[in-house]
């Protein structure tokens, strides 16, 4: 099974930050990585597939990035509605498989 | 717009049969190009695959080893929609459970939408 493993596991920021969060796989995956937020009681929501294409209706402060091992998802600007968790999820090969999260909470 | 509801009880007795039904609306469960998974997310485990069925011509399965011997993903054309059912489970199952479809552009695949959850307690 190929291992995403994000960083940092969680970080404090204020609203107007810019956020970076990593993720790496065990295994070279292409550019095979989605991104998707998630809010406390709610189901993951998409952000970004294929590393770097930016779902309908997700705001452009959101970005991805990379390819081969390592990827990024950067929030130019956090706004309030940002404070969550965010997951990586590779789809090159099954199972697939997603990275432990990183929680982005208020400063 | 597609959107997936889920139903199922939320408390199950060790050994016995989780089963959780997902209802496709806006979309086909016997679509060629997408594909209809289960996933589940507990603290211990984070959000974890289990499998998924799609149709190309045939009905295809694919299930996590971790699962195998005890998962069985059924599409209904019928009724337009597809179950779980996860047999002699533990309190180790205890988990939320989703239903997603993988959307599809070429080669690259997402999970987009997914179904509310349903938290599943295994529990005598």
């Amino acid at each position: 099974d190929i291992q995403m493993t994000q960083s940092p596991s969680s970080l404090s920021a204020s609203v107007g930050d810019r956020v970076t969060i990593t993720c790496r796989a065990s295994q070279s995956i292409n550019n095979y990585l989605n991104w998707y937020q998630q809010r406390p009681g709610k189901a993951p929501k998409l952000l970004i597939y294929a590393a770097s294409s930016l779902q309908s209706g997700v705001p452009s402060r959101f970005s991805g990035s990379g390819s081969g091992t390592d990827f990024t998802l950067t929030i130019s600007s956090l706004q309030p509605e940002d404070f969550a968790t965010y997951y990586c999820q590779q789809s090159y090969s099954t199972p697939f498989t997603f990275g432990g999260g990183t929680k982005v909470e208020i400063k | 717009q597609v959107q997936l509801q889920q139903s199922g009880p939320g408390l199950v007795k060790p050994s016995q049969t989780l089963s959780l039904t997902c209802a496709i609306s806006g979309d086909s469960v016997s679509s060629t190009s997408v594909a209809w998974n289960w996933i589940r997310q507990s603290p211990s485990r984070g959000l974890e695959w289990l499998g998924r069925t799609y149709y190309r011509s045939k009905w295809y399965y694919d299930y996590a080893v971790s699962v195998k011997s005890r998962i069985s993903i059924n599409p209904d054309t019928s009724k337009n929609h597809f179950s779980l059912q996860l047999n002699s489970v533990t309190p180790d199952d205890t988990a939320v459970y989703y239903c997603a479809r993988t959307a599809t552009a070429g080669m690259y695949a997402w999970f987009d939408p997914w179904g509310q959850g349903t938290l599943v307690t295994v529990s005598s």
